[in-house]
């Protein structure tokens, strides 16, 4: 069965940093796109960063360009996202996300979801 | 603002078919990328329901069905039933943003 634990959210102050962790169980990490995607409270969903399997190649959203990276540690199947000069609006639960897909990753799905972890930016 | 258009609120009678439809543009659901669904069940994660416009995984029940028409795509649900009570978002690839997009959610909800 397929796992994603996402850990590492909490409160933090505006202009701080947060890192998120996912540990992947039930496939085989290293072949697999992942991504993180953010759902505001009461809000829809937003992808928020892919990485390729090969974690040589990242696509980062406009939102958090500059701000947010993504990467991962095949040895431990873990996934990360490192999130610098928080702001107000970046409060949401995050999610850790296994893509599906063959070829270009335009045509990739969100396969499997964690159950998230929540991160807010509050003075 | 989403880049994709949903209709906020969908509802029908147990066993009714409902339709809920996913507008986007010429940079994305028009310029030929997949559409995918995905259906959220109050207080959980979302979950993979259609994905490369058509294609169920494993467990979905066949009541689910997609499609994707020029710069639209549409979630049909019959047999509808309780247990649907949820929003489902639409989602696809937008060339311009160079990123994933989805739409602003449709709640379904079963009279």
């Amino acid at each position: 069965e397929v796992r994603l634990l996402e850990s590492g959210g909490g409160l933090v102050q505006p202009g701080g940093s947060l890192r998120l962790s996912c540990a992947a169980s039930g496939f085989t990490f290293s072949s697999m796109a992942m991504s993180w995607a953010r759902q505001a409270p009461g809000k829809g969903l937003e992808w928020i960063s892919l990485i390729s399997y090969t974690g040589d190649t990242t696509y980062v959203a406009d939102s958090v360009k500059g701000r947010f990276t993504i990467s991962r540690d095949i040895s431990t199947n873990t996934l990360y996202l490192e999130m610098n000069s928080l702001r107000a609006e970046d409060t949401a639960i995050y999610y850790c996300v296994k893509m599906r897909g063959l070829g270009s990753h335009q045509y990739y799905s969100m396969d499997v979801w964690g159950k998230g972890t929540t991160v807010t930016v509050s003075s | 603002q989403s880049v994709l258009t949903q209709a906020p609120s969908v509802s029908g009678a147990p066993g009714q078919r409902v339709t809920v439809s996913c507008t986007g543009g010429s940079s994305n659901i028009g310029a030929g990328y997949d559409v995918h669904w995905y259906q959220q069940l109050p207080g959980t994660a979302p979950k993979l329901l259609i994905y490369g416009n058509i294609n169920r995984p494993s467990g979905v029940p066949d009541r689910f069905s997609g499609s994707r028409s020029g710069t639209s795509a549409s979630l049909a649900i019959s047999g509808l039933q309780v247990e649907d009570e949820a929003d489902y978002y639409c989602q696809s690839y937008d060339s311009s943003l160079s990123g994933y997009v989805f739409g602003s959610g449709t709640t379904v909800t079963v009279l």
